[in-house]
């Protein structure tokens, strides 16, 4: 598996737009980037999903350049409901075979008034 | 469609006693992960099941083991339990598993060893 870095931590302001990026230089071809969102004493939450270029849901952008050693999530207009831990991912896309996702230290996003 | 749900919620024991978790994935799911998180440690994978099979398995010793139910619960023990196993252990439910699926978890179960 991929092994991914982000930063630790990031503060915003409400209103703002918000883009973590995640560098992934061994990324494989088949694999794919997930990021997940998780709530002090929750489990992570799915955001968005990619492999190349952008994808785009309700929620966020995921931006993922040609080469596919980074990307970029962005979060429009953060409120401070947004304040969590944020994790990139990176795996395998073939369906139906032995899951283990790899969780790394994720980036704590602060959002203030 | 209900979600994943964990119980208990919270758990204290003492060290040497054993414990054990329960998960009920999705409806219809059939791959059931665990996790385990410290503050130290952060996410880690323990292990995975799939049709009441373990299919994959993460670095934790003997002492922690699980199983899968016909009806795709699954239950996870931790005998001889250690201060350092205190933590939020999270369940994972998928389709059928692999990356591209969306992993749904549960709130998870704090469990504090004294």
């Amino acid at each position: 598996l991929a092994k991914t870095t982000q930063p630790i931590s990031m503060d915003s302001y409400e209103g703002q737009e918000v883009n973590i990026t995640c560098s992934h230089n061994n990324i494989a071809t088949n694999d794919y980037i997930t990021w997940y969102q998780q709530f002090p004493s929750q489990g992570p939450r799915f955001i968005i999903q990619g492999y190349k270029t952008k994808v785009t849901n309700e929620v966020a952008s995921l931006f993922i350049p040609a080469d596919r050693k980074s990307s970029t999530l962005s979060l429009p207009r953060v409120s401070l409901s947004d304040t969590a831990v944020y994790y990139c991912l990176v795996g395998s896309r073939i369906t139906g075979t032995a899951s283990k996702l790899t969780f790394g230290t994720g980036t704590r996003l602060q959002v203030t008034l | 469609k209900a979600g994943v749900t964990q119980t208990p919620r919270y758990l204290i024991k003492t060290r040497g006693q054993q414990v054990t978790l329960s998960c009920s994935p999705i409806s219809g799911h059939r791959s059931v992960s665990w996790y385990q998180q410290t503050p130290g440690q952060g996410l880690q994978f323990l292990f995975e099941y799939f049709s009441e099979t373990q299919r994959n398995k993460g670095n934790f010793p003997g002492r922690f083991s699980g199983r899968q139910f016909s009806n795709s619960r699954s239950e996870m023990n931790v005998s001889t339990l250690e201060l350092g196993d205190s933590a939020l252990y999270l369940c994972a439910s998928m389709a059928l598993g692999g990356m591209n699926t969306e992993a749904f978890f549960g709130q998870g179960t704090r469990l504090t060893v004294v």
